[in-house]
């Protein structure tokens, strides 16, 4: 298996503008998280779904922030407006139930965003 | 939720043993004890995690006391590539699949 996929690596963007962030769970992975990491604040999480539907969006810092799974193998984050605060890594992360009580996450290599 | 505590760095010189620490004083009954690292410019990777036993794998071991209010990751030989932010973390059993990152103890190694 090639891991947990995330696409682009890195983006810059002008403030203001879209940004969409991209994620490949592992086959057969039945949970999908999105965290935020930044030197401040550390590694924050945003959202995560189990079963391709939304469990816990606590952590979405506000409403320009969105995140959906339309399918097991596929999410987005979605930021819009963006805005330079928001520059940080974005790491995507699964893991799956099926093989008993641990969980562990997998997560994958991350999209460094600056808003410029 | 149940919180931990770390010292935010380390420092150890290579080939010998590190002992990492992490309180967690309000921990429940209920939670398993994760140790996760950071190695840099990628993604976190999972270390051990464990109940209320000592754990050991091909990475480390995990020593956890008795009143289970502490832990200590331990790494017998530290390398070069183990250098690292090792994040200590608490998770409800039964699967609740929400864990909390940490600052983490960055861990510096010394040739």
């Amino acid at each position: 298996d090639a891991g947990v996929i995330q696409s682009p690596r890195h983006e810059v963007t002008e403030m203001g503008q879209e940004v969409t962030l991209r994620c490949k769970p592992i086959s057969g992975h039945d949970y999908l998280f999105w965290y935020r990491q930044t030197m401040m604040r550390g590694l924050e999480l945003l959202i995560y779904f189990n079963n391709n539907v939304p469990i816990d969006d606590s952590g979405m810092p506000e409403d320009r922030f969105s995140a959906k799974m339309p399918n097991a193998s596929f999410s987005t984050l979605k930021i819009q407006p963006s805005e330079p605060r928001d520059s940080a890594v974005y790491f995507c992360a699964s893991s799956s139930r099926a093989s008993g009580v641990y969980n562990e996450q997998f997560f994958g290599p991350g999209t460094r965003l600056t808003v410029l | 939720d149940a919180k931990t505590t770390q010292p935010n760095s380390m420092e150890s010189n290579e080939e010998e043993p590190v002992h990492l620490p992490c309180n967690h004083s309000t921990i429940s009954g209920t939670d398993y004890i994760h140790w996760y690292r950071q190695l840099p410019s990628q993604g976190p990777e999972y270390v051990i995690h464990g109940l209320t036993s000592n754990v050991n794998n091909r990475m480390a071991s995990l020593a956890i006391a008795e009143d289970r209010k502490s832990s200590t990751l331990i790494l017998h030989r530290a390398t070069l590539r183990d250098a690292a932010v090792y994040y200590c973390i608490l998770d409800y059993s039964g699967g609740y699949q929400k864990v909390t990152f940490g600052i983490g103890t960055k861990l510096q190694v010394i040739p």
